[in-house]
């Protein structure tokens, strides 16, 4: 079946760049997200990139993918202790009358900023 | 309302009970979406509605667990005779055919 993988855990400090990596194989996956979960907090959607695009920024946020490899990564610049979260990576494939698909996630990778 | 919400937030039940979770979904919204997030591990599909299609029950774990859902609105998601393995957090999500899914706060299910 469909499967998500993340590296678990990353540690950055306070100001630098955080790329969280993530591959999948599915290869129908027609949407790929980033969501960011904190303590005690809901699910929050970060950005999402269509199947047909190598790159997106918005603002401090670019996600690159590599479709032939199957590779999407999250880059946050200046990264701030406000940033620690655990993030998912994602994907779905949307059919032809329906939703954009339901979701399957990969296991999280915990992000920790250190001063 | 303004998001998502689901009842109860936190439920805790003796195994071998049922149990329901309740789901709100955004008005509007014609797919909702169930999940099951396990301690320390990511989200896991359970059940997908979408309008008046048949719903995908494809994630659902066993014949244990079922859900409905009442037009385009509540959904209940039913767990019999619940086992230790079943506690997790359960979060609902829904969407509009151009929206990407927002989700609610989850019920933190514990069976003791």
């Amino acid at each position: 079946g469909e499967d998500v993988e993340q590296s678990l855990f990353l540690s950055v400090r306070e100001g630098d760049s955080s790329v969280i990596n993530c591959t999948y194989t599915d290869s129908s996956s027609t949407y790929l997200y980033w969501y960011k979960q904190e303590p005690g907090a809901g699910l929050q959607l970060l950005t999402y990139i269509f199947s047909n695009m190598d790159m997106k920024q918005d603002q401090r946020l670019t996600v690159l993918l590599n479709k032939k490899d199957k590779h999407l990564s999250l880059r946050i610049a200046d990264t701030q202790t406000g940033d620690s979260a655990i993030y998912f990576c994602a994907e779905s494939h949307q059919g032809t009358t329906d939703s954009w698909g339901k979701l399957q996630f990969g296991a999280g990778t915990q992000v920790v900023v250190t001063p | 309302g303004a998001g998502v919400s689901q009842s109860p937030s936190n439920k805790v039940t003796e195994k071998g009970k049922d149990v329901e979770l309740r789901c709100d979904p955004i008005s509007g919204h014609t797919a909702l979406y169930w999940y099951r997030q396990r301690l320390g591990q990511g989200l896991e599909f359970l059940i997908y509605f979408q309008g008046n299609s048949a719903p995908d029950k494809s994630g659902l774990p066993s014949d244990r667990f079922s859900a409905e859902r009442t037009g385009e609105s509540v959904s209940t998601l039913t767990i019999q005779r619940t086992q230790q393995e079943d506690s997790a957090v359960y979060l609902c999500a829904s969407s509009s055919w151009t929206s990407e899914q927002f989700f609610g706060p989850g019920t933190r299910l514990t069976v003791l």
